[in-house]
């Protein structure tokens, strides 16, 4: 049960930030949001995570809503090797070994 | 640069064929999990370990799959016997309590003919 919802498709042009939405609503207290991305052919490859408050690390910024019902993945400056399918994951927090159940995410297509 | 490894990258089999797939997971991780790949129906989980354990192996096909952690640097997938419907991608990763994230594999692109 993936508990979030992505829009299938997606393009950005090269150069410019790539915002990519996730909605879960019944998103639960101890429930963090992952972000993974999958290149083709590739193993997916994580990219960042949170509980409430916006992070940023080399790869991405993760901005969550006040209420924890959305979140948006951005990449400021897209790159064709930024092309590939984008899964926004929410699971029971910090430490527990839980696994990850991945929905169909979104395929970003970067643009020349 | 510590990463998963998986062997073989490519098998072709025939139907009825035993397969095993292997993974070296990260040195220190203490939880190890399979995935299958399909178009269809895009990435699933088989199973799980932590510290060696199973803990759930409730997406995997009982009747022909086992997966095993002989020990902390080796985990295994078989299927015995292979059928076409098994061909997919299967991924290993790693994870361990301190750094919550799971590392994946390169996976194992099976066919069965």
């Amino acid at each position: 049960d993936a508990k979030t919802t992505q829009p299938p498709s997606m393009d950005c042009a090269e150069g410019r930030a790539a915002n990519l939405p996730c909605n879960h609503s019944t998103i639960s207290g101890n429930e963090y949001v992952y972000w993974y991305r999958q290149i083709h052919s590739q193993g997916p490859q994580y990219i960042i995570h949170g509980l409430k408050n916006n992070e940023t690390n080399e790869m991405a910024s993760l901005i969550i809503t006040e209420d924890r019902k959305s979140s948006t993945l951005i990449l400021p400056h897209a790159t064709l090797r930024d092309t590939a399918v984008y899964y926004c994951i929410v699971r029971p927090g910090a430490h527990t070994g839980n696994q990850f159940y991945f929905g169909t995410g979104t395929s970003l297509t970067v643009i020349p | 640069d510590a990463r998963v490894t998986q062997t073989p990258r490519h098998k072709v089999t025939e139907m009825g064929q035993e397969v095993t797939m292997r993974c070296q997971p990260i040195l220190g991780h203490n939880t190890v999990f399979w995935y299958r790949q399909t178009m269809m129906q895009g990435l699933e989980l088989l199973a799980y370990f932590r510290n060696r354990a199973p803990l759930d192996d409730s997406g995997m096909p009982k009747d022909r799959f086992s997966a095993e952690m002989p020990d902390a640097t080796l985990a295994t997938l078989k299927i015995q016997p292979s059928e076409p419907r098994d061909s997919a991608v299967y991924f290993c990763a790693s994870g361990s309590d301190s750094t919550d994230t799971q590392y994946f594999g390169p996976g194992t692109r099976l066919t069965v003919l």
